[in-house]
């Protein structure tokens, strides 16, 4: 059971240059989210979506966009990189209903920004 | 809007003093509520979770949570640490509007 699946692992982009992250999850998920992790900060929400078919900003959402493709996937989207989006990104998924809220995460993808 | 705060950024112990992280959200509807831990270079794995119920909470490795209402607080224990410990600690809050929000976490160093 490959959980949360994340591509790449590690990526370096020059400043103005575009690329999307991919994730996958197996578990029939309804919501999924993109975090990013810088130190002191914590994880940040960029964007989520509750279910499929709906996508919503989080606290971080400048300079991104997303797509929720299907059930299993949501990409996430720099149009024109930055250094200040260098960080650690992490996507999420979860189920609904009580009880079964927490999130499971993928592997997290570095990208630094030059 | 909703929001949690972790206020210990880095905590030091030595091995086998009890550990206390605190955690404190602010949000007035019905709350759920984690604790994560990430060990060094891998990613958020769960220790424990309280939807509703015992406001005591027991994780793996020997974790445990109280949730205490009137304080907003949901603090992480563990009465005994090990060098196997060291790790990051998140506190984390899901909302009603399907949002996991996370705070900026404490850093637990244990020294063997």
């Amino acid at each position: 059971n490959a959980g949360v699946t994340q591509t790449p692992k590690f990526q370096v982009l020059k400043t103005g240059q575009s690329m999307t992250l991919q994730c996958a999850q197996d578990m029939n998920h309804n919501s999924m989210y993109w975090y990013r992790q810088d130190p002191g900060m914590g994880l940040r929400l960029i964007y989520y979506s509750a279910s499929e078919g709906t996508t919503d900003k989080g606290e971080v959402p400048n300079g991104y966009n997303v797509s929720r493709l299907n059930k299993r996937e949501f990409s996430l989207r720099l149009e024109s990189a930055a250094p200040s989006q260098t960080s650690v990104y992490f996507c999420a998924s979860s189920e609904a209903g009580t009880g079964k809220l927490e999130a499971f995460f993928g592997q997290g993808t570095r990208l630094t920004v030059v | 809007a909703q929001s949690v705060s972790q206020h210990n950024h880095h905590v030091i112990l030595s091995e086998a003093a009890s550990l206390e992280l605190g955690c404190n959200y602010s949000y007035g509807g019905t709350v759920n509520l984690f604790w994560y831990v990430q060990y060094p270079g891998q990613h958020l794995q769960l220790l424990l979770k309280y939807f509703s119920g015992d406001p005591l909470v027991k994780g793996i490795k020997g974790f445990e949570a109280e949730f205490i209402k009137s304080k907003f607080s949901f603090n992480l224990r563990k009465p005994s640490v090990q060098w196997s410990d060291t790790a990051e600690y998140f506190c984390a809050v899901y909302s009603s509007a399907s949002k996991i929000i996370f705070g900026s976490g404490t850093r637990l160093s244990i020294r063997p």
